[in-house]
């Protein structure tokens, strides 16, 4: 059974400060591995995709793959309270389905 | 706004009986995949549909059954509803198979809410 593990939260920060959010996969084939944050109420929006080993950055979020030790992480920096949400990690399965872990909820207090 | 619309939003159902789900996907895309995320979990993949056929499968029974028409507007349909079934389910489409799962780029619609009593 492939699987995506989360720790479901909840992480709290205070404004200004990086939130940390990590994920640990279990199919070392998968090759795509993807970020969604979900507001309360909301459905799923794609805010970070990375494929190699390493760091990518987008704005305020970087992403860091690390394929060895089958681990994905996104780091969100000077925290807003917008960001207040529940994160998705997400790593494609052979074929056309994405395994979502379940979430980990992100509490930005002002 | 992802362009995706879902109907109904919200709907309550007792057990046994049946329910049909509709998806209209974004202009310009031809794949639709159907996702159930149950309270506190992440979305589970049910199936997709490409060119008015299956083109995958998560682990649901056969009672969880789909269709997708010319348009490439989708239905879900579950017979013989369970209390566990109760759950958000999610439609996504996307420009074709591989797109959501190299790209990501599943554009998820705002859902529809079953409650099973």
């Amino acid at each position: 059974q492939k699987e995506v593990e989360q720790n479901s939260g909840p992480l709290s920060v205070p404004e200004g400060a990086i939130a940390s959010l990590n994920c640990t996969y279990s199919d070392r084939v998968s090759q795509s591995f993807f970020w969604y944050r979900q507001y309360s109420g909301k459905s799923p929006e794609l805010i970070m995709s990375i494929y190699s080993n390493g760091d990518k950055e987008d704005g305020r979020f970087t992403a860091q793959l690390n394929k060895a030790s089958q681990y994905v992480s996104l780091l969100i920096r000077d925290s807003q309270p917008s960001d207040s949400a529940t994160y998705l990690c997400a790593v494609n399965q052979a074929g056309t389905a994405l395994i979502f872990g379940k979430g980990t909820t992100l509490s930005v207090s002002s | 706004e992802t362009g995706v619309t879902q109907s109904p939003t919200h709907l309550i159902k007792t057990r046994g009986q049946q329910v049909t789900l509709r998806c209209s996907s974004q202009s310009g895309h031809n794949t639709v995949s159907w996702y159930q995320q149950a309270l506190g979990q992440g979305p589970q993949f049910i199936f997709q549909y490409y060119r008015e056929e299956e083109n995958g499968r998560g682990n649901f029974p056969p009672r969880f059954s789909g269709l997708q028409f010319p348009n490439y507007s989708s239905e879900l349909n579950v017979n013989a509803l369970e209390l566990d079934d109760s759950a958000l389910y999610l439609c996504a489409s996307s420009l074709d198979p591989l797109a959501a799962t190299i790209t990501g780029e599943l554009f998820f619609g705002e859902g529809s809410r079953l409650t099973v009593l």
